[in-house]
């Protein structure tokens, strides 16, 4: 069975830095590009960013290019998201998700992520 | 890049058809046809149920279709039924290999 399974989330302060996880199983990782998505209180679903089945390529949002860092390792069927230089407004439930045709296919359970002092 | 323009309600009876539009650009909806579309129950992940504008996932009700006219998709459900209540989100893919959701649409259930 396919399954995602993000972990890491948690409060933290602005400025301060957090790395979330996101556990693949059920398929063979290595062949599918990932992404990061997330999901403020109260608003609508915002794409994060992406990286290429074998790591070779990466884009953002522009809302957090700079700060943040997809990575994933292969071996560990694990994809990660480093986030540094928090906001106030990075916080949102953060899902991974893989890629399939442009779109999205399988999601996460999701992760919270809350940024206040 | 700027969220594509969704709806933010929709409703219909149970039977009925809907239609939720979704807007965007020439640098996204009008001139990729990698259109999706999610639907999310509260607390649950989004689940993929339009990719590539028309095809449906496997397991996917034929009561759920997609189109796309110029800069502007459509998703389509026929036949409302109560579980259908939720919120439904666009997104497509856009130049520079980025991705943009609409703000999404809340569909209510009569």
């Amino acid at each position: 069975q396919v399954h995602l399974v993000e972990s890491g989330g948690g409060v933290v302060q602005p400025g301060r830095s957090l790395r979330l996880s996101c556990a693949a199983s059920g398929f063979t990782f290595r062949d599918y590009g990932m992404h990061w998505v997330r999901r403020p209180p109260g608003k609508g679903l915002e794409w994060v960013a992406v990286i290429w089945h074998d790591g070779s390529n990466e884009y953002y949002a522009d809302f957090v290019k700079g700060r943040f860092t997809i990575s994933r390792d292969n071996s560990k069927s694990t994809l990660y998201l480093q986030m540094n230089s928090l906001r106030v407004e990075d916080t949102a439930v953060y899902y991974c998700a893989r890629r399939y045709s442009e779109a999205f296919d399988i999601w996460g359970q999701g992760t919270m992520v809350t940024v206040s002092s | 890049q700027s969220a594509l323009t969704q709806p933010a309600s929709v409703s219909g009876s149970p039977g009925q058809s809907i239609s939720i539009s979704c807007t965007g650009t020439s640098s996204d909806v009008g001139s990729f046809n990698l259109v999706s579309w999610y639907q999310q129950h509260p607390g649950i992940a989004p689940k993929l149920m339009i990719y590539e504008v028309t095809k449906r996932p496997s397991g996917v009700s034929n009561r759920f279709s997609g189109s796309k006219s110029g800069n502007t998709a459509s998703l389509t459900i026929s036949g409302l039924q109560a579980d259908d209540e939720a919120d439904y989100y666009c997104c497509s893919f856009a130049s520079g290999s980025n991705w943009v959701f609409g703000g999404g649409t809340k569909l209510t259930v009569l």
